[in-house]
């Protein structure tokens, strides 16, 4: 079945650690996003990709970075940087089309950072 | 830049009946993409309906609609015949023409009591 896979579902790490999320699609989707959850303000756009080897900041790129090597992948590094980056992360993948393409969502990491 | 706002944290409705959930947005666009999508309790995200802007017809979706009323910026979403499996977080997204950035409000979360 076609689909976006994050893994771990559940991610630990300590304070002043990177930490890379993984996202993998199958759907050939040109373009690939990564949003943040937290409670009461919804889901905030990190980085988005159109195609391979190029990327966009989102609004609260600060603290983190990603890569698109490969259209099927899109991971996202969470650097010491980031002040506060426990929370649960999306990632999704749309066709570049007409622009009424909806997104498609894995199933999420929660990370939690002590 | 576009915000998106809903007024209504949270809301409960009985079984089979019909309840409406607000969204407003504020946009200087004439052309873009409304959405809406549903997160529930297993926080996979799923897209529930969406509306093209230039067209005046309000989407359905089964027992989704909306009232797309584009002069008041306004995009509610009417689910008729509530069902158990509805109970969820439901959230409104506005995607401006030619732009893949998808901009979030803050969410609705739904109960609906047997």
């Amino acid at each position: 079945d076609g689909g976006i896979t994050q893994s771990p579902k559940y991610l630990f790490r300590k304070e002043g650690q990177n930490v890379t999320l993984s996202c993998e699609q199958n759907l050939n989707h040109d373009a690939m996003y990564w949003y943040r959850q937290d409670p009461g303000q919804g889901l905030r756009l990190i980085y988005y990709s159109q195609i391979v080897n190029d990327f966009q900041k989102g609004d609260i790129a600060e603290g983190y970075s990603v890569s698109r090597e490969k259209k099927e992948s899109f991971p996202l590094t969470v650097t010491s940087a980031q002040k506060n980056p426990t929370a649960f992360y999306l990632c999704a993948s749309s066709i570049l089309r007409t622009g009424d393409s909806p997104l498609h969502f894995g199933n999420g990491t929660r990370l939690t950072v002590t | 830049a576009q915000t998106v706002t809903q007024s209504q944290p949270e809301m409960s409705v009985q079984e089979a009946e019909t309840v409406t959930l607000s969204c407003t947005y504020d946009t200087s666009e004439n052309n873009y993409y409304l959405f809406w999508y549903k997160q529930p309790p297993s926080r996979q995200m799923i897209l529930v309906i969406r509306q093209e802007a230039y067209k005046q017809q309000n989407a359905t979706e089964n027992r989704f609609s909306v009232n797309f009323q584009k002069a008041a910026k306004s995009f509610s979403l009417k689910i008729s015949d509530s069902q158990l499996g509805d109970t969820a977080m439901y959230f409104c997204a506005f995607k401006p023409f030619g732009n893949e950035k998808l901009t979030f409000g803050t969410g609705t979360r739904l109960t609906i009591i047997p």
